[in-house]
């Protein structure tokens, strides 16, 4: 089993509509939690952290369930430049260099 | 303004050569890392370093090597003992414990034998 997972996609969206799509993370001690969003070819930037509490920045919503080890990202009011791959990155054990990256979901949205 | 600066953009590599991709920041971070991302999977991590001198292996260090001999510099070289090379290599840095704040990426280096 993959230590972080996610569903490859694609998730095909209409411009103006909400997708959500989580993240399965294999250790139940893992600390820190982020999104990551990567272009076509580019390199990964960091879109949110996820707090235990859950967080919003603007029409972004992150949510974490450690009960279920999954953590979840939910765009609302869908632009054409959401378009991207979004990476789960997990910190399994708050040391140096031990994030873990999934493979990413692609979204696609569409006019 | 502060970043990360990865050189070349692309690389071609004959087989049986070492190459060097540079990787320069201004950000003063301390850590600085290498992964490496194929197609359809996760980033891996080839080798960090939390300090000047100073480095440990990633999960897939076999075929590479670094050093920090400066805390703005860390070079990676691709040995020829690096049997599959082509991919799209990462440099990264973070403040202290980046993996609290996450970190900041190089622009990328493909690298491709020929």
């Amino acid at each position: 089993r993959k230590e972080v997972e996610q569903d490859p996609g694609p998730f095909n969206v209409p411009e103006g509509a909400t997708v959500a799509f989580n993240c399965t993370y294999s250790n139940s001690a893992s600390q820190s939690f982020f999104w990551y969003r990567q272009d076509c070819r580019k390199e990964p930037k960091l879109l949110m952290s996820v707090y235990s509490s859950g967080n919003e920045d603007g029409r972004f919503t992150a949510q974490l369930n450690r009960a279920s080890q999954y953590i979840s990202l939910l765009i609302r009011d869908s632009k054409l430049s959401d378009s991207a791959t979004y990476l789960c990155v997990v910190n399994p054990s708050g040391s140096w260099g031990k994030l873990q990256f999934g493979a990413g979901t692609q979204v696609v949205v569409t006019p | 303004d502060g970043g990360i600066t990865q050189s070349p953009k692309y690389l071609f590599r004959k087989e049986g050569q070492n190459v060097t991709l540079s990787c320069e920041q201004n950000l003063n971070h301390d850590a600085m890392y290498w992964y490496r991302q194929d197609p359809g999977q996760g980033l891996r991590l080839i080798y960090y370093s939390q300090i000047v001198n100073d480095f440990q292996k990633g999960d897939i260090a076999e075929g590479y090597s670094v050093s920090r001999e400066k805390k703005e510099s860390f070079p990676l070289t691709v040995t020829s003992a690096q049997k599959n090379p082509t991919a799209f290599y990462l440099c990264a840095s973070s403040i202290g414990q980046g993996a609290r704040i996450g970190y900041t990426f190089g622009s990328g280096t493909r690298l491709t034998v020929v």
